[in-house]
């Protein structure tokens, strides 16, 4: 069973640009979650999407945004870049995301640099 | 402000031995607790996980302990082995807004000395 693959796995772009990441989760997997991961700070999470619908968020701003297809694979947009938005951002996806007792899947990570 | 704490950023520990990680919350709300295993250039992997009813939860050589009233969770690995050189982080369930949320510590780097 393949697992969680997201592209690209790494990207360079330069300050005020805009990025978009991509997320396909394990096949019948229908719950996508992004973090955003920093050097020093755990995973800070920015959203969960379940069958095309964002159903949960945190709290980062409104350049943040994601969507979900009806194959549940998902993408993340980053709009205006800044320089605080170098990091690494990690896809997990789980079944149907009910509960923490449900195992998230994480795939390798996208390392975004911004310049 | 960091709800889910690792205090320790590294830690060295002889194969064979006992690796104990730590990890301290402040939220008593939290209802479950997860340690995850991530290896470099790789996503994290799920390890452990403990329900705030319980204070012990054994798999093999990895055993969680939760303390509520220090609000604190250790992890312990017996014996490490090189393999088990890793980060490891601790994260949190937060039931609210009728969804949970997890939320992380920093991560703990553990190295098997061979």
């Amino acid at each position: 069973k393949a697992g969680v693959t997201q592209t690209p796995r790494y990207l360079i772009k330069t300050r005020g640009q805009q990025v978009t990441l991509s997320c396909s989760p394990i096949s019948g997997h229908r719950s996508v979650s992004w973090y955003q991961q920093t050097p020093g700070q755990g995973l800070q999470f920015l959203f969960e999407y379940f069958s095309e619908t964002q159903r949960n968020k945190g709290n980062f701003p409104g350049r943040f945004s994601g969507r979900q297809f009806s194959n549940s694979r998902s993408e993340m947009n980053v709009s205006t870049l800044e320089l605080g938005d170098s990091a690494l951002y990690l896809c997990a996806s789980s079944r149907r995301g009910q509960g923490p007792a449900e195992t998230q899947y994480f795939g390798p990570g996208t390392r975004l640099l911004v310049l | 402000d960091q709800q889910v704490k690792q205090n320790s950023p590294s830690l060295s520990v002889q194969e064979g031995r006992i690796s104990i990680l730590n990890c301290d919350y402040t939220n008593s709300m939290f209802d479950y607790f997860l340690w995850y295993k991530k290896y470099p250039a790789e996503g994290p992997t799920f390890l452990i996980s403990i329900s705030s009813i319980k204070d012990k939860n054994e798999d093999g050589r990895f055993t969680v302990f939760l303390n509520k009233s220090a609000k604190h969770l250790s992890l312990h690995i017996v014996p490490s082995q090189p393999g088990d050189s890793a980060v490891y982080f601790c994260a949190a369930s937060l039931y609210g807004n009728s969804n949970y949320q997890l939320i992380w510590g920093a991560g703990t780097k553990l190295i098997i000395k061979p």
